[in-house]
Protein backbone atom coordinates (compact mmCIF):
# COMPACT_ATOMS: atom_id res chain seq x y z
CA UNK A 1 0.00 0.00 0.00
CA UNK A 2 0.89 3.19 -0.12
CA UNK A 3 3.22 4.88 2.19
CA UNK A 4 3.07 8.48 3.69
CA UNK A 5 5.98 10.20 5.78
CA UNK A 6 5.31 13.39 7.72
CA UNK A 7 7.94 15.78 8.88
CA UNK A 8 9.15 17.20 11.28
CA UNK A 9 7.54 14.61 13.50
CA UNK A 10 7.82 17.42 16.60
CA UNK A 11 7.79 21.15 15.91
CA UNK A 12 8.29 23.53 18.59
CA UNK A 13 7.13 27.23 17.94
CA UNK A 14 7.26 30.97 20.13
CA UNK A 15 3.66 32.64 18.90
CA UNK A 16 3.79 34.55 16.15
CA UNK A 17 6.69 32.86 14.35
CA UNK A 18 5.46 30.61 10.56
CA UNK A 19 6.39 26.76 9.92
CA UNK A 20 6.08 24.60 6.86
CA UNK A 21 5.06 20.89 7.80
CA UNK A 22 5.74 18.41 5.08
CA UNK A 23 3.78 15.37 3.71
CA UNK A 24 5.61 12.58 0.78
CA UNK A 25 3.71 10.03 -0.39
CA UNK A 26 5.07 7.33 -2.17
CA UNK A 27 2.33 6.68 -4.96
CA UNK A 28 -0.10 8.53 -7.11
CA UNK A 29 -3.33 9.45 -5.54
CA UNK A 30 -7.09 10.33 -5.66
CA UNK A 31 -7.70 12.78 -3.00
CA UNK A 32 -5.08 14.32 -0.34
CA UNK A 33 -6.01 16.35 3.03
CA UNK A 34 -4.70 18.28 5.74
CA UNK A 35 -6.10 18.01 9.40
CA UNK A 36 -5.51 19.34 12.81
CA UNK A 37 -6.45 17.46 15.76
CA UNK A 38 -7.02 19.71 18.56
CA UNK A 39 -6.14 19.17 22.38
CA UNK A 40 -9.93 17.21 23.04
CA UNK A 41 -8.99 14.13 20.05
CA UNK A 42 -11.42 16.39 17.54
CA UNK A 43 -10.15 15.96 13.29
CA UNK A 44 -10.75 19.25 11.98
CA UNK A 45 -10.48 19.30 8.11
CA UNK A 46 -8.11 21.98 6.99
CA UNK A 47 -7.69 21.40 3.11
CA UNK A 48 -8.52 19.10 0.75
CA UNK A 49 -5.86 19.73 -1.73
CA UNK A 50 -5.17 16.34 -4.50
CA UNK A 51 -3.04 19.16 -6.41
CA UNK A 52 -2.42 22.88 -5.95
CA UNK A 53 -2.45 26.05 -3.75
CA UNK A 54 -5.40 27.06 -1.65
CA UNK A 55 -5.35 29.51 1.65
CA UNK A 56 -7.18 30.01 4.18
CA UNK A 57 -6.64 32.52 6.81
CA UNK A 58 -3.28 32.21 8.43
CA UNK A 59 -3.18 28.96 6.72
CA UNK A 60 -2.06 27.49 3.23
CA UNK A 61 -1.63 24.61 1.21
CA UNK A 62 0.62 23.44 -1.58
CA UNK A 63 0.70 19.40 -3.44
CA UNK A 64 2.62 18.83 -6.56
CA UNK A 65 1.08 15.47 -7.40
CA UNK A 66 3.73 15.08 -9.60
CA UNK A 67 6.83 14.93 -7.49
CA UNK A 68 4.34 13.36 -4.65
CA UNK A 69 4.46 15.85 -2.20
CA UNK A 70 2.08 18.63 -0.01
CA UNK A 71 3.00 21.02 2.05
CA UNK A 72 1.08 22.85 4.89
CA UNK A 73 1.81 26.31 5.77
CA UNK A 74 1.25 27.96 8.96
CA UNK A 75 2.13 31.94 9.55
CA UNK A 76 1.82 33.98 12.79
CA UNK A 77 1.10 30.95 14.47
CA UNK A 78 -1.10 31.41 17.77
CA UNK A 79 -0.97 28.85 21.32
CA UNK A 80 -4.91 27.43 19.55
CA UNK A 81 -2.94 26.16 16.59
CA UNK A 82 -1.23 23.83 18.89
CA UNK A 83 -1.94 19.86 18.26
CA UNK A 84 -1.39 17.08 15.78
CA UNK A 85 -1.27 17.97 12.07
CA UNK A 86 -2.18 14.67 9.80
CA UNK A 87 -1.83 14.19 6.00
CA UNK A 88 -3.80 11.81 4.59
CA UNK A 89 -3.97 10.08 1.15
CA UNK A 90 -6.31 7.98 -1.15
CA UNK A 91 -4.20 5.82 -3.30
CA UNK A 92 -5.32 6.38 -6.72
CA UNK A 93 -4.24 2.76 -8.23
CA UNK A 94 -6.30 1.53 -5.47
CA UNK A 95 -9.67 0.30 -4.67
CA UNK A 96 -10.63 4.14 -3.27
CA UNK A 97 -11.89 2.92 0.00
CA UNK A 98 -10.00 4.57 2.60
CA UNK A 99 -7.62 7.37 3.77
CA UNK A 100 -4.09 6.35 4.91
CA UNK A 101 -2.81 9.17 7.50
CA UNK A 102 1.21 10.14 8.30
CA UNK A 103 1.96 9.89 11.60
CA UNK A 104 1.40 13.55 12.08
CA UNK A 105 3.52 16.54 13.28
CA UNK A 106 3.10 17.48 16.81
CA UNK A 107 3.13 21.25 16.96
CA UNK A 108 3.45 23.21 19.98
CA UNK A 109 3.38 26.96 20.34
CA UNK A 110 4.39 28.74 23.34
CA UNK A 111 2.77 31.64 24.40
CA UNK B 1 -25.25 22.53 9.59
CA UNK B 2 -23.80 19.75 7.38
CA UNK B 3 -21.95 17.39 9.56
CA UNK B 4 -21.23 14.35 10.97
CA UNK B 5 -22.62 13.00 14.54
CA UNK B 6 -21.28 10.25 16.91
CA UNK B 7 -22.79 9.09 19.89
CA UNK B 8 -21.54 8.84 22.77
CA UNK B 9 -18.73 10.98 22.81
CA UNK B 10 -17.41 9.04 25.92
CA UNK B 11 -17.76 5.49 27.07
CA UNK B 12 -16.39 3.28 30.10
CA UNK B 13 -18.08 -0.32 29.74
CA UNK B 14 -16.67 -3.42 31.07
CA UNK B 15 -15.71 -6.87 29.70
CA UNK B 16 -18.14 -8.41 27.18
CA UNK B 17 -21.12 -5.94 27.40
CA UNK B 18 -22.52 -5.67 23.84
CA UNK B 19 -22.33 -1.79 22.90
CA UNK B 20 -23.46 0.26 19.75
CA UNK B 21 -21.62 3.36 18.27
CA UNK B 22 -23.61 5.35 16.24
CA UNK B 23 -22.65 7.58 13.17
CA UNK B 24 -25.36 9.80 11.37
CA UNK B 25 -24.64 12.09 8.33
CA UNK B 26 -26.81 14.82 6.70
CA UNK B 27 -24.92 15.35 3.76
CA UNK B 28 -26.46 12.34 1.55
CA UNK B 29 -23.08 11.15 1.38
CA UNK B 30 -22.82 7.55 -0.26
CA UNK B 31 -19.64 6.34 1.65
CA UNK B 32 -19.16 5.69 5.09
CA UNK B 33 -16.42 4.69 7.49
CA UNK B 34 -14.92 4.04 10.60
CA UNK B 35 -11.54 4.35 11.66
CA UNK B 36 -9.78 3.63 15.53
CA UNK B 37 -6.92 6.08 16.31
CA UNK B 38 -4.59 4.20 18.84
CA UNK B 39 -1.09 5.40 20.45
CA UNK B 40 2.02 4.02 17.93
CA UNK B 41 -0.42 3.20 15.51
CA UNK B 42 -2.51 5.99 13.82
CA UNK B 43 -5.76 5.83 12.53
CA UNK B 44 -6.82 2.53 11.31
CA UNK B 45 -9.48 1.73 9.22
CA UNK B 46 -12.34 -1.29 10.82
CA UNK B 47 -15.20 -1.21 7.90
CA UNK B 48 -16.18 0.95 5.34
CA UNK B 49 -19.64 1.08 3.70
CA UNK B 50 -19.80 2.56 -0.31
CA UNK B 51 -23.35 2.27 -0.12
CA UNK B 52 -26.68 1.29 1.66
CA UNK B 53 -26.42 -2.40 1.83
CA UNK B 54 -22.50 -2.74 0.92
CA UNK B 55 -19.83 -2.98 3.78
CA UNK B 56 -16.76 -4.20 4.05
CA UNK B 57 -13.75 -4.99 6.06
CA UNK B 58 -11.08 -2.68 6.54
CA UNK B 59 -7.61 -2.90 7.84
CA UNK B 60 -8.63 -3.92 11.79
CA UNK B 61 -11.95 -5.36 11.50
CA UNK B 62 -12.05 -8.53 14.30
CA UNK B 63 -14.33 -8.06 16.87
CA UNK B 64 -16.51 -5.85 15.38
CA UNK B 65 -19.90 -5.11 12.91
CA UNK B 66 -21.85 -2.70 10.80
CA UNK B 67 -24.68 -2.45 9.00
CA UNK B 68 -25.67 0.11 6.34
CA UNK B 69 -29.74 0.18 6.34
CA UNK B 70 -30.40 3.72 5.63
CA UNK B 71 -28.18 6.14 3.96
CA UNK B 72 -27.60 8.27 6.92
CA UNK B 73 -26.69 5.77 9.32
CA UNK B 74 -23.43 3.46 10.02
CA UNK B 75 -23.44 2.15 13.24
CA UNK B 76 -20.40 0.47 14.86
CA UNK B 77 -20.85 -2.95 16.89
CA UNK B 78 -18.88 -4.41 19.19
CA UNK B 79 -20.80 -7.69 20.36
CA UNK B 80 -18.36 -8.45 22.90
CA UNK B 81 -15.54 -5.83 24.34
CA UNK B 82 -12.12 -6.50 25.02
CA UNK B 83 -9.65 -4.49 26.78
CA UNK B 84 -8.06 -4.38 23.68
CA UNK B 85 -10.85 -2.14 21.77
CA UNK B 86 -10.03 0.53 24.09
CA UNK B 87 -9.57 3.60 21.34
CA UNK B 88 -10.37 6.34 20.22
CA UNK B 89 -13.16 5.92 17.18
CA UNK B 90 -14.03 8.31 14.32
CA UNK B 91 -16.91 7.80 11.62
CA UNK B 92 -16.17 9.16 8.58
CA UNK B 93 -18.29 10.19 5.10
CA UNK B 94 -17.78 11.50 1.89
CA UNK B 95 -20.02 11.94 -1.59
CA UNK B 96 -18.55 8.65 -3.33
CA UNK B 97 -15.17 7.06 -2.37
CA UNK B 98 -12.00 7.52 -3.33
CA UNK B 99 -12.09 11.46 -5.15
CA UNK B 100 -14.00 12.93 -2.58
CA UNK B 101 -13.24 15.22 0.56
CA UNK B 102 -13.79 12.68 3.77
CA UNK B 103 -15.67 14.73 6.71
CA UNK B 104 -15.14 13.36 10.13
CA UNK B 105 -17.31 13.10 12.88
CA UNK B 106 -16.29 14.21 16.40
CA UNK B 107 -14.70 11.06 18.03
CA UNK B 108 -16.05 8.47 20.42
CA UNK B 109 -13.72 7.70 23.13
CA UNK B 110 -13.94 4.12 24.73
CA UNK B 111 -12.58 2.57 27.47
CA UNK B 112 -13.77 -0.97 27.80
CA UNK B 113 -12.43 -2.48 31.50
Amino acid sequence: GIQVEQSPPDLILQEGANSTLRCNFSDSVNNLQWFHQNPWGQLINLFYIPSGTKQNGRLSATTVATERYSLLYISSSQTTDSGVYFCAVDEASGSARQLTFGSGTQLTVLP
Amino acid sequence: EAQVTQNPRYLITVTGKKLTVTCSQNMNHEYMSWYRQDPGLGLRQIYYSMNVEVTDKGDVPEGYKVSRKEKRNFPLILESPSPNQTSLYFCASSLLAGKHEQFFGPGTRLTVL
